[in-house]
């Protein structure tokens, strides 16, 4: 059964700066998709990735896939506060159309 | 754009109650589902379906039920309302065509139990 795990849960970063965050999966998924939460909202999708290799880019976000590593990141380039927000990554089963979603990571920017 | 809607943004109901959350999206989806959400335990599925008048369990189905009489309508039927099904809701579809795999969110239904 996949399973998802993404680190760190929270990250608290300055202004400017650059971090990544993590996501790995446990078993062959077919695509994985990063999502974005604003408090008190709901989930927005950023990326798409299909394959081995994927990169996406917009504006300070960049998400990657290795499906050997079984390993997304989500890059964040010098930071800003917009950018505050729950940050999360699902994987598809293997079959069918479910996702199974990482418990999120809360980024807070600091100016 | 996908537009996936919900019936009421904040809904207020006592415990005992019967409670109704209705879902519509607009593209012609195939896959819908039901999630809640609530602090530090992530988005977890209580059901879903594949196709009108089909249904599937997902993780957490324990006092809830669904009803997808039509293509572009699911709803999530809370049978007796209980104080532990105090949480945001969430509603989502998919297609299984081209795109197939992502899911598109409504805006989600708060809903408190007391």
């Amino acid at each position: 059964e996949l399973k998802v795990e993404q680190n760190p849960l929270f990250l608290s970063m300055q202004e400017g700066k650059n971090y990544t965050i993590y996501c790995n999966y446990s078993t062959t998924s077919d695509r994985l998709y990063w999502y974005r939460q604003d408090p008190g909202k709901s989930l927005e999708s950023l990326f798409v990735l299909l394959s081995n290799g994927a990169v996406k880019q917009e504006g300070r976000l960049m998400a990657s896939l290795d499906t050997k590593a079984r390993l997304s990141t989500l890059h964040i380039t010098a930071a800003v506060h917009d950018l505050s927000a729950t940050y999360f990554c699902a994987g598809l089963m293997e079959y069918g159309n479910k996702l199974v979603f990482g418990a999120g990571t809360i980024l807070r920017v600091k100016s | 754009d996908v537009k996936v809607t919900q019936s009421s943004r904040y809904l207020v109901k006592r415990t005992g109650e019967k409670v109704f959350l209705e879902c519509v999206q607009d593209m012609d989806h195939e896959n819908m589902f039901w999630y809640r959400q609530d602090p530090g335990l992530g988005l977890r599925l209580i059901y879903f379906s594949y196709d009108v008048k089909m249904k599937e369990k997902g993780d957490i189905p324990e006092g809830y039920s669904v009803s997808r009489e039509k293509k572009e309508r699911f709803s999530l039927i809370l049978e007796s309302a209980s104080t532990n099904q105090t949480s945001m809701y969430l509603c989502a579809s998919s297609s299984s065509g081209a795109g197939w795999g992502e899911q598109y969110f409504g805006p989600g239904t708060r809903l408190t139990v007391t």
